[in-house]
């Protein structure tokens, strides 16, 4: 069973467009973090959310947790071909402890 | 942040051998690691948690006596693959940190 579903899975648009990608469970979690992966990198931390309905925003980033604390969505504005990467979600504490789980990834991909 | 670095950062190895990667955190004292697994186009799956001073906690499927993992220090943890199969190969990442995780940059291994 996948404690973190990502969606979509692969999403390829053109620069200057918007788009938006989910990340939802039925398990509560104390805080859901999004990352960035290069290839051949490991993942960077792009933001932590904490409070249900919590919004963050990182530039075009905007993070957004649900009031429940079980799912988040990140939405980028005017999307640029830097922005091409790996998205990871991930859950933090689904057992009452600091195991990070994380989504399957959105891969993204911002054609000039 | 605390900076976290994996040695080696790539491996190619002959079916049937051993290989041990390291991971240190140069500027924090983890009492905790994680290693990941990712195969390619995956997301990173939870392998086990590296406890120091005592034994290490593996995840459901994984096997201990295959991943090897000694937590010596409080900044260095490594683990073992024994025994290694074309099928281990992967990308091996490790993290620390508590509520925010660091991740070292990953170990590439391929075993021939």
């Amino acid at each position: 069973t996948q404690l973190l579903k990502q969606s979509p899975q692969f999403l390829s648009i053109q620069e200057g467009e918007n788009l938006t990608v989910y990340c939802n469970s039925s398990s509560v979690f104390s805080s859901l973090q999004w990352y960035r992966q290069e290839p051949g990198e490991g993942p960077v931390l792009l933001v932590t959310v904490v409070t249900g309905g919590e919004v963050k925003k990182l530039k075009r980033l905007t993070f957004q947790f649900g009031d429940a604390r079980k799912d988040s969505s990140l939405h980028i504005t005017a999307a640029q071909t830097g922005d091409t990467g790996l998205y990871l979600c991930a859950g933090v504490g689904p057992f009452g402890d600091d195991k990070i789980i994380f989504g399957k990834g959105t891969r993204l991909h911002i054609l000039p | 942040g605390a900076v976290v670095s994996q040695h080696p950062s790539w491996v190619i190895c002959k079916s049937g051998t051993s290989v041990k990667i390291e991971c240190r955190s140069l500027d924090f004292q983890a009492t905790t690691m994680f290693w990941y697994r990712q195969f390619p186009k995956q997301s990173l799956m939870l392998m086990a948690t590296s406890n120091e001073g005592s034994k290490a906690t593996y995840e459901q499927g994984v096997e201990k006596d295959k991943f090897l993992i000694n937590h010596a220090s409080l900044t260095l943890s490594t683990l073992t693959v024994t025994s290694a199969h074309p099928e281990d190969s992967s990308f091996y990442i490790c993290s620390l940190g508590g509520q925010t995780q660091y991740f070292g940059p990953g170990t590439r291994l391929l075993v021939l």
